[in-house]
């Protein structure tokens, strides 16, 4: 079965300090993609980073960075030096190719970043 | 990155009554867009996956007489619900992507409340 787990319902982070949202998946495809989205109070989902199951080296973009073990099957984010406007609900997706491709959302991960 | 919008952002209706809802993609050619509705506190559930010219593929549970979608030009599809009732209330988002990419983008989602 396809599936993402996220199995951090909510976490806490001082401010300026790095966090980590846990997210592992399973899929018996050789290629998929993993995403992270951001979707604060507003509901907008914000594309954060990209992972390609071929990709060697782990995706970062700026403050993110995806820890990728593909062996245990993991992509967790890593949030660097949080700011208050991090505080949001974070989605991790797998994209699957199931006729055309879709994505398989995780049940997300409320972050609150204290001052 | 690449913008889409959805129209429009808030919508309270009375039972019976259909509503329609536009995603468009500003800045691209979105080959595919994809229709989903959000519970509160709940993750993104895909209802539908639409490509340019053709037919929607609906996911199983999914009414396709109920949950109406177009995608008639590379940078418009339409989502219209059918003889609104309560239980259809809920957050939609779409979201699109264009040839060659996995990475989706999303709209800024479409309350919709049914009295």
């Amino acid at each position: 079965a396809q599936k993402i787990t996220q199995t951090q319902p909510g976490m806490f982070v001082q401010e300026k300090e790095a966090v980590t949202l846990d997210c592992t998946y399973d899929t018996s495809d050789q290629s998929y993609g993993l995403f992270w989205y951001k979707q604060p109070s507003s509901g907008e989902m914000i594309f954060l980073i990209y992972q390609g199951s071929y990709d060697e080296q782990n995706a970062t973009e700026g403050r993110y960075s995806l820890n990728f073990q593909k062996a245990r099957k993991s992509a967790n984010l890593v949030i660097s030096a949080s700011q208050l406007g991090d505080s949001a609900m974070y989605f991790c997706a797998m994209r699957v190719a199931s006729g055309t491709y879709k994505y398989i959302f995780g049940t997300g991960t409320r972050l609150k970043v204290l001052a | 990155g690449a913008v889409v919008s959805q129209h429009p952002s808030r919508v309270i209706c009375k039972s019976g009554t259909s509503v329609k809802i536009e995603c468009r993609s500003l800045d691209f050619q979105a080959t595919t867009m994809f229709w989903y509705r959000q519970f509160p506190k709940q993750s993104l559930m895909l209802m539908a996956t639409s490509n340019e010219g053709s037919k929607a593929t609906y996911e199983q549970g999914v009414e396709k007489d109920k949950f109406l979608i177009n995608h008639a030009s590379l940078t418009l599809s339409t989502l219209t619900v059918t003889s609104a009732h309560p239980e259809d209330s809920s957050f939609y988002i779409c979201s699109a992507s264009g040839a060659g990419t996995d990475t989706q983008y999303f709209g800024p989602g479409t309350r919709l409340t049914v009295l």
